[in-house]
Order: C-alpha cells, then sequence, then structure tokens
C-alpha cells in the first residue's frame, strides 16, 4: 500500500461544477496536508496548506481534512475552463513529505 | 519578480554522457530540492541541500550528483550510472529545510534519451 493515494483520473466535468478531489495517507504521524496545481509542461505551484482537522477556505477552493479517516479533500466551486491541470496533494510530517501522483482535471465548456 | 529559474527547457542526453540540469532561485530560501516526476508517479526527492555546501541524498540520488556553492544555485548532474534519466526533473526550494515548509518550484527540464 502506498503511503498516499491519489486517484489518476482524468476527471472531466463541465463548466461551474462543484470539483471534488481527494487523497488517502496511511501514517496517523502525518500533520500537514498541501494542495498544489500543475499545468501541463511547468512546475507545481501551492494552492492551499493545512495543518489541523476541519475546512480551510481560499476564494472557490476549500482543503477539507480528517484525520480519523486519514482523508483530504480539495473542493472547486464555479469551476472553471481554466482550472483544467494536475491537482497533487502533499502530506508530511516534520521528518518527511510525500507527495501523491496527482489527478488530472478537466473542466469542459 | 522572485521565482525559480530552471534551464534548459529540454535536454536529450547521448549514452555514456553525464548531463547538468540548472537550477537558479533569487528567493533567497536556504533549502533547494531536486525531484523526479514520471508518469503515474509521486514527486521522487533526489537530493537537497539545506546550506551552502551541504547536501543530502534523498530517495533516488544513485546515478545523480549535486552541488551547492552559493545559496542561489543548486545544479543537477545526471550521470552515465543513471540508466534510465527519461523524466521529467523539477527544482524547487523552501525557506527553510523541513517536511512541513511551503515549496517553490520552477518550470522544470524534460531529459530524454537519444
Amino acid at each position: 500500500q502506498k503511503e498516499v493515494e491519489q486517484d489518476p483520473g482524468p476527471l472531466s466535468v463541465p463548466e461551474g461544477a462543484i470539483v471534488s478531489l481527494n487523497c488517502t495517507y496511511s501514517n496517523s504521524a502525518f500533520q500537514y496536508f498541501m494542495w498544489y496545481r500543475q499545468y501541463s509542461r511547468k512546475g507545481p505551484e501551492l494552492l492551499m496548506y493545512t495543518y489541523s482537522s476541519g475546512n480551510k477556505e481560499d476564494g472557490r477552493f476549500t482543503a477539507q481534512v480528517d484525520k480519523s479517516s486519514k482523508y483530504i479533500s480539495l473542493f472547486i466551486r464555479d469551476s472553471q475552463p481554466s482550472d483544467s491541470a494536475t491537482y497533487l496533494c502533499a502530506i508530511g510530517s516534520n521528518y518527511q513529505l510525500i507527495w501523491g501522483a496527482g489527478t488530472k482535471l478537466i473542466i469542459k465548456p | 519578480d522572485g521565482g525559480i529559474t530552471q534551464s534548459p527547457k529540454y535536454l536529450f542526453r547521448k549514452e555514456g554522457q553525464n548531463v547538468t540540469l540548472s537550477c537558479e532561485q533569487n528567493l533567497n530560501h536556504d533549502a533547494m530540492y531536486w525531484y523526479r516526476q514520471d508518469p503515474g508517479q509521486g514527486l521522487r526527492l533526489i537530493y537537497y541541500s539545506q546550506i551552502v555546501n551541504d547536501f543530502q541524498k534523498g530517495d533516488i540520488a544513485e546515478g545523480y550528483s549535486v552541488s551547492r556553492e552559493k545559496k542561489e544555485s543548486f545544479p543537477l548532474t545526471v550521470t552515465s550510472a543513471q540508466k534510465n534519466p527519461t523524466a521529467f526533473y523539477l527544482c524547487a526550494s523552501s525557506r527553510y529545510r523541513s517536511p512541513n515548509q511551503p515549496q517553490h518550484f520552477g518550470d522544470g527540464t524534460r531529459l530524454s534519451i537519444l
């Protein structure tokens, strides 16, 4: 079992839909949770960073962490074609950071 | 604007050849990293450096070498000992060396074998 699991997709949704992206992890010592967005042929850019259970909101993006289930989510509201990208989760402790393989998201106009 | 610059964008390697990938940052960050990205896999850490003249092996260091002579620069050499070098290579930096620090990335170098 991988330490961090992420469905590779692709996930295809119509413009304006709410998108839900998820990662699961196995190590309960992990306490830092990040979401990055990566456009094709570009480097990842940080979207959200949380270190506790619960929700964190930034504009159209909401990050949710459920430590009891070892499950994190990224929600995108009012999705736009410009949101089409690969979304990577990164989960870590004070000693290591493990990356998910990324979910490819396609927003259809 | 501050950021990380990687060059070249595309690179081709012949059999038995060493190639060097450049990474420069003007963010004044202490820590720098090299990752390898392959399809269907998460980012894998090759090397990291917390301070000038010091660097540590990551999870997949075999066949690679680095140097950190200046704070701004962290070049990666892919040696002939790396038998499967075809991948997308990403350089990143963070203010401090800690897995809980957000990392800033360059736009990568795609390396292929001729």
